[in-house]
C-alpha cells in the first residue's frame, strides 16, 4: 500500500504566479482534504472533496481551488500567488465512513 | 465551531524522563480528539485517537492520552521518553459526524536530551 503520495515535493514560484499540487489518496479512500501548514504552525484545512465536488471548505479565499477526478486523486490550485502562500501544503485522505485522516509527506511551496 | 489549545510551544525532556504535552479544546457539539506527530521534513502520522468509550487512551510509541470531558482536555503522556521521540506534536479536533475537517492546535516541540 502506497499511502497518500504528494507531488511535487517542493516548489519555488514568485508572485503573481498560479501553482498546482497533486495527490492521490491511500487506497480505498474516496475522500480527499488539503491543509496549508504555514512555519511554525498547525495544519489549517482548505477544504475537502468527495464525489469529484467540494463539500467543505475552511477559511481561505477563492484564489484557493481544487479539483477532484474518477479515480480519487486530487488537484489543489492557487492562483495569484501572494508571498503569505509560502507553506507546506498537506494532502490527506479518508474513507468516506471513516474517522481517521491519512496524511502525505507535503509539498514545499515557497513564493519569492 | 471548533478551537485547540496547547499550552505548550516547546517542552525539553531528558531521555527515560517521563513527559505530558498538554491540549485543551473548545466546541459546542461532541468531537472526537487525535494527537498526531510530525518529524522533520515529513507529514503527520497518527498516533492515537479518541471516539468513545473508555477515556485512557492508548497508541503508538508508548503514547497514551486522557480524555477528561469536564475539563475539556486531551493530554498526551509517555512515561520514558527516547531520543527518537523528538517531533512536532499536534493535538486536533473533528466534530462527531464530520470526520474531514480537522481542527489542529498550533503543535508542541518536544526535544530529548540525552
Amino acid at each position: 500500500d502506497a499511502g497518500v503520495t504528494q507531488s511535487p515535493t517542493h516548489l519555488i514560484k514568485t508572485r503573481g504566479q498560479q501553482v498546482t499540487l497533486r495527490c492521490s489518496p491511500k487506497s480505498g479512500h474516496d475522500t480527499v482534504c488539503w491543509y496549508q501548514q504555514a512555519l511554525g504552525q498547525g495544519p489549517q484545512f482548505i477544504f475537502q472533496y468527495y464525489e469529484e465536488e467540494e463539500r467543505q471548505r475552511g477559511n481561505f479565499p477563492d484564489r484557493f481551488s481544487g479539483h477532484q477526478f474518477p479515480n480519487y486523486s486530487s488537484e489543489l490550485n492557487v492562483n495569484a500567488l501572494l508571498l503569505g502562500d509560502s507553506a507546506l501544503y498537506l494532502c490527506a485522505s479518508i474513507q468516506r465512513d471513516g474517522n481517521e485522516q491519512f496524511f502525505g509527506p507535503g509539498t514545499r511551496l515557497t513564493v519569492l | 465551531a471548533q478551537s485547540v489549545t496547547q499550552l505548550d510551544s516547546q517542552v525539553p525532556v531528558f531521555e527515560e524522563a517521563p513527559v505530558e504535552l498538554r491540549c485543551n479544546y473548545s466546541s459546542s457539539v461532541s468531537v472526537y480528539l487525535f494527537w498526531y506527530v510530525q518529524y522533520p521534513n515529513q507529514g503527520l502520522q497518527l498516533l492515537l485517537k479518541y471516539l468513545s468509550g473508555s477515556t485512557l487512551v492508548k497508541g503508538i510509541n508508548g503514547f497514551e492520552a486522557e480524555f477528561n470531558k469536564s475539563q475539556t482536555s486531551f493530554h498526551l503522556r509517555k512515561p520514558s521518553v527516547h531520543i527518537s521521540d523528538t517531533a512536532e506534536y499536534f493535538c486536533a479536533v473533528s466534530e462527531v459526524g464530520v470526520n474531514e475537517k480537522l481542527t489542529f492546535g498550533t503543535g508542541t516541540r518536544l526535544t530529548i536530551i540525552p
